[in-house]
């Protein structure tokens, strides 16, 4: 069973274009969050939801806008994407508590052209 | 501010051979640490963590890390590498909002 799926795994686009990244997973946890992990492998936080309210909203544009329908799915919608958008962007999630363990999804690997 | 210094970017070492990867960290209180891996193509798991207790703390997959405090450091260690071992180290530091090192990429040679 996967504990935490990404879809799609790779998505190539042009500049410009719309697209999503779906996240689930079936831990029962009720806090999700977004990761993006640049080409040089630096890994930073971008969002974090939990039961469904937005808690951490880093310094991101506002072409990126998370959406979390239920404790067990955070979505990530990405406008107009730009060529400094290509990345791979990790889903994680964990039980609420500080020092929880994160538990990552299989990342999504994004390619803007 | 919250913040992890990873100072090897890339390690080579021979199959059997012991492993060390160093972690400085800043962090305003007690810290959360942990060490995460990242197998080519893969998400992140965890190797293990750290806040209180002893400070040598066992993980998965034969690591262990050390604790100290007044170096600020929280060193990853295996005495003896396997070939799948190679792959990419994270360490990271926080409690809610975890904040990760650059990675060492970590190569085992026949």
């Amino acid at each position: 069973d996967t504990a935490v799926s990404q879809t799609p795994k790779y998505l190539v686009t042009q500049m410009g274009n719309d697209k999503s990244i779906k996240c689930e997973q079936n831990l029962g946890h009720d806090t999700m969050y977004w990761y993006k992990q640049d080409s040089k492998k630096f890994l930073k936080i971008m969002f974090s939801y939990n039961n469904k309210e937005l808690i951490i909203n880093e310094t991101v544009p506002n072409r990126f806008s998370p959406k979390s329908p239920d404790k067990a799915h955070l979505n990530l919608h990405i406008n107009s994407l730009e060529l400094g958008d290509s990345a791979v962007y990790f889903c994680a999630s964990d039980t609420q508590g500080a020092g929880e363990t994160q538990y990552f999804g299989p990342g999504t690997r994004l390619l803007v052209l | 501010a919250q913040s992890v210094t990873q100072p090897d970017i890339h390690i080579t070492v021979s199959e059997g051979a012991s492993l060390e990867l160093r972690c400085n960290y800043s962090y305003g209180a007690t810290p959360y640490l942990f060490w995460y891996v990242q197998s080519p193509g893969q998400g992140l798991q965890l190797l293990l963590k750290y806040f209180s207790g002893d400070t040598l703390v066992q993980g998965i997959k034969g690591f262990e890390a050390e604790f100290k405090r007044s170096q600020s450091s929280f060193n990853l260690r295996k005495p003896s590498v396997h070939w799948s071992d190679a792959a990419e180290y994270f360490c990271a530091v926080g409690d809610y909002k975890l904040s990760f090192g650059a990675g060492t990429t970590v190569t085992v040679r026949a």
